[in-house]
């Protein structure tokens, strides 16, 4: 069936640190693929979108690109804050029996360090 | 533009008991997904509607069920608690169904079950 995986955390990182958080998916078809963040205490926000093969999704510094070769949409960002501190999101929207769905990833907690 | 708004934003209940959760989407959106998040099982589908009619069902057991009115606006309730329905619960909205391009998630209102 339609799956995502993420890389298990808690991740902690110095600031200015490089951020890598690995997303892979299973799916038929051809899912569209985002990030979404969740900060303490509140709903999840999504960071970035790709709907399809080589698109490179970004926002506020950080990218992914949608590699259809190898099922995967890894997040990046070159230089965390403090601020980036949450639990990041890795989903995939696909066709489904009953219409459209979003798998959605386990999460994993990014802590940056001051 | 308000975003999604969810009440209770806390809720404790005993075993047992009852409980409705309401979601009021952004405005123009006809869409509202519920999820359950847990430390354990990360986020669930529980259920979408759209235009009234419920057009996705997670796998969850008929304890949880779920209505949209008119105005978009959704409830889900959770009958006869228990201790592992604790949880924070998302809704989401959108303008199409399946989470058309972007669904974008209300804070939760967290349950906890004693």
């Amino acid at each position: 069936g339609d799956s995502v995986t993420q890389m298990e955390g808690p991740v902690t990182l110095s600031e200015e640190a490089f951020l890598t958080i690995n997303c892979t998916y299973t799916a038929t078809g051809y899912p569209s693929l985002f990030w979404y963040v969740q900060y303490p205490g509140e709903g999840l926000q999504l960071l970035l979108k790709a709907t399809k093969a080589d698109d490179k999704g970004s926002n506020k510094g950080f990218e992914a690109t949608y590699r259809k070769e190898t099922t995967s949409f890894h997040l990046e960002k070159g230089s965390v804050q403090v601020s980036d501190s949450a639990v990041y999101f890795c989903a995939l929207k696909v066709w489904g029996t009953g219409g459209f769905k979003t798998i959605f990833g386990a999460g994993t907690r990014l802590f940056v360090k001051a | 533009k308000a975003g999604v708004t969810q009440t209770p934003r806390y809720l404790i209940k005993t075993r047992g008991q009852q409980v409705t959760l309401s979601c009021s989407p952004i405005s123009g959106h006809r869409s509202v997904s519920w999820y359950q998040q847990t430390p354990g099982q990360g986020l669930q589908f529980l259920f979408e509607y759209f235009s009234e009619t419920q057009r996705n069902k997670g796998n969850f057991p008929g304890r949880f069920s779920g209505r949209q009115f008119s105005n978009s606006r959704s409830e889900m309730n959770v009958s006869t608690l228990e201790l592992g329905d604790s949880a924070l619960y998302l809704c989401a909205s959108s303008l199409f169904p399946g989470g058309g391009e972007t669904q974008y998630f209300g804070p939760g209102t967290r349950l906890l079950v004693l």
